[in-house]
C-alpha cells in the first residue's frame, strides 16, 4: 500500500525567506502524481503543485518548486520569499487509479 | 464561477444517530469524492462517484454511503455514528477524464461533531 510522510509536523519561518517542507512516499508503481496541497484555516484544501512522476522536470508555479527524487521517493517543495498568507497547513498528496492518500501535513507559520 | 458548496457547514449529532452530508460541485465536473479529515491528520479517501455509481471506495465500513444525482451533486451518509466518526468531511470534484488532467477542487468542508 502506498504511504506518504511528512516528517515535519510545524515549522516557523520570517517573511521574505525561503521554506522547504519534506515529503517521502512509498509505492511500488511506477506511474503516479503528486501534489502538494495548501489549507488555510478557511479549511478549504487549494492545489498548490503538481508533478507527473514520468516527467523529470521539477514542477515551478511562481514562487513555488518542487524538488523531486524520484529513485528516493521523495517530494519536497520549496516556497522562495515567503509571505504572510502562506500560512497554512501543507498535505503532500500522492495519487493512483483516482484515490488521492495524503500526508498527515505540516504546520507552516510565516511571521512577520 | 461557483466552486464546490458543501452543506451545512457544521453539525453536530449523537452517537447511534445517522446523518446526512451535501456537496454540490464546481461547474462543469462531472465527479465528486468524499473525503474524512480527523483532527490533525491529512484527508482519507471515502469514496468516489461518478454517473452516480460509487466507483472507488476506501478503508471506510459500510456504515458509510453515497448517493450521485443526475446533476451530479452527492450525498455522504453515516448511520449508527460512533464518536471516532467526529471530523471535517470534504467534498471534492473533478473531471472523470482525468482526476491529475482535471485536479481536485475542494468545498470548505462540513465539521462534524459526535458526542
Amino acid at each position: 500500500a502506498q504511504t506518504v510522510t511528512q516528517s515535519q509536523p510545524e515549522m516557523s519561518v520570517q517573511e521574505a525567506e525561503t521554506v522547504t517542507l519534506s515529503c517521502t512516499y512509498d509505492t511500488s508503481e511506477n506511474n503516479y502524481y503528486l501534489f502538494w496541497y495548501k489549507q488555510p484555516p478557511s479549511r478549504q484544501m487549494i492545489l498548490v503543485i503538481r508533478q507527473e512522476a514520468y516527467k523529470q522536470q521539477n514542477a515551478t508555479e511562481n514562487r513555488f518548486s518542487v524538488n523531486f527524487q524520484k529513485a528516493a521517493k521523495s517530494f519536497s517543495l520549496k516556497i522562495s520569499d515567503s509571505q504572510l498568507g502562506d500560512t497554512a497547513m501543507y498535505f503532500c498528496a500522492f495519487a493512483r487509479d483516482d484515490k488521492i492518500i495524503f500526508g498527515k501535513g505540516t504546520r507552516l507559520h510565516i511571521l512577520p | 464561477d461557483a466552486g464546490v458548496t458543501q452543506s451545512p457547514t457544521h453539525l453536530i449529532k449523537t452517537r447511534g444517530q445517522q446523518v446526512t452530508l451535501r456537496c454540490s460541485p464546481k461547474s462543469g465536473h462531472d465527479t465528486v469524492s468524499w473525503y474524512q479529515q480527523a483532527l490533525g491528520q491529512g484527508p482519507q479517501f471515502i469514496f468516489q462517484y461518478y454517473e452516480e455509481e460509487e466507483r472507488q471506495r476506501g478503508n471506510f465500513p459500510d456504515r458509510f454511503s453515497g448517493h450521485q444525482f443526475p446533476n451530479y451533486s452527492s450525498e455522504l451518509n453515516v448511520n449508527a455514528l460512533l464518536l471516532g466518526d467526529s471530523a471535517l468531511y470534504l467534498c471534492a470534484s473533478s473531471l472523470r477524464q482525468g482526476t491529475y488532467n482535471s485536479p481536485l477542487h475542494f468545498g470548505n468542508g462540513t465539521r462534524l461533531t459526535v458526542t
